[in-house]
């Protein structure tokens, strides 16, 4: 069975605060993302990291950085955070497919991060 | 404009109604192409992905037109535990390094 395991599921954080959000896979998946989910926007890219070290920018990756320092585990740092950023924070990942296989993204739990 | 539109709904069906959703993306290089649902306070899971040729899956069936760039799911015989929000989703870029772009959701309920 395919593990996504996101560090907590529900943190509260103040302003100005510099948050670690951690998520760590077992399947050995080179792909891992970084989304957040908001009421009628769905879920928006933060940032995705497609090997150890590398790391592009997503949708809205102002106010994030990311750090994948080792294959398994993907995280995003909130440099100081802010009331807009409450949110819930899904990480995911996916193995990279070949010769055109479609492969299948597996999501973490989620974090409900409340910024006061 | 956004990557990937879906109509949010909701939309409410009785049980055993078929139901289709649809969903448009704006970015003609999009390779892959899969269906997400997602329950209420839970991770979205993959339901389906989507081929050129169309593919079906039980009571579900996925299309895909790249020349109007657009996906879609029909439900046939809607069951009360259809009822959940599903995501359309489009990989944009290379196998290896493409990103994953979702619809905002389109939540459906089936009630009895």
């Amino acid at each position: 069975d395919v593990k996504v395991t996101q560090s907590s599921r529900y943190l509260v954080k103040r302003t100005g605060e510099k948050v670690f959000l951690e998520c760590v896979q077992d399947m050995d998946h080179e792909n891992m993302f970084w989304y957040r989910q908001d009421p009628g926007l769905g879920l928006r890219l933060i940032y995705f990291s497609y090997d150890v070290k590398m790391k592009e920018k997503g949708d809205i990756p102002e106010g994030y950085s990311v750090s994948r320092e080792k294959k398994e585990r993907f995280s995003l740092i909130l440099e100081s955070a802010s009331t807009n950023q409450t949110s819930m924070y899904l990480c995911a990942s996916r193995a990279t497919g070949t010769g055109g296989y479609n492969t299948e993204a597996f999501f973490g739990q989620g974090t409900r991060l409340t910024v006061v | 404009r956004k990557e990937v539109e879906q109509d949010p709904g909701p939309f409410n069906v009785p049980e055993g109604a078929t139901v289709a959703f649809n969903c448009t993306y704006s970015n003609s290089a999009s390779q892959s192409f899969f269906w997400y649902r997602q329950d209420c306070r839970k991770e979205p899971k993959l339901l389906m992905s989507v081929y050129s040729s169309g593919n079906e899956d039980g009571r579900f069936t996925a299309q895909l037109n790249r020349a109007s760039q657009y996906i879609s799911l029909l439900i046939r015989d809607s069951k009360l535990s259809d009822s959940a929000t599903y995501l359309c989703v489009v990989k944009v870029g290379p196998s290896n390094t493409g990103k994953l772009i979702f619809g905002q959701g389109t939540t459906l309920q089936v009630k009895p």
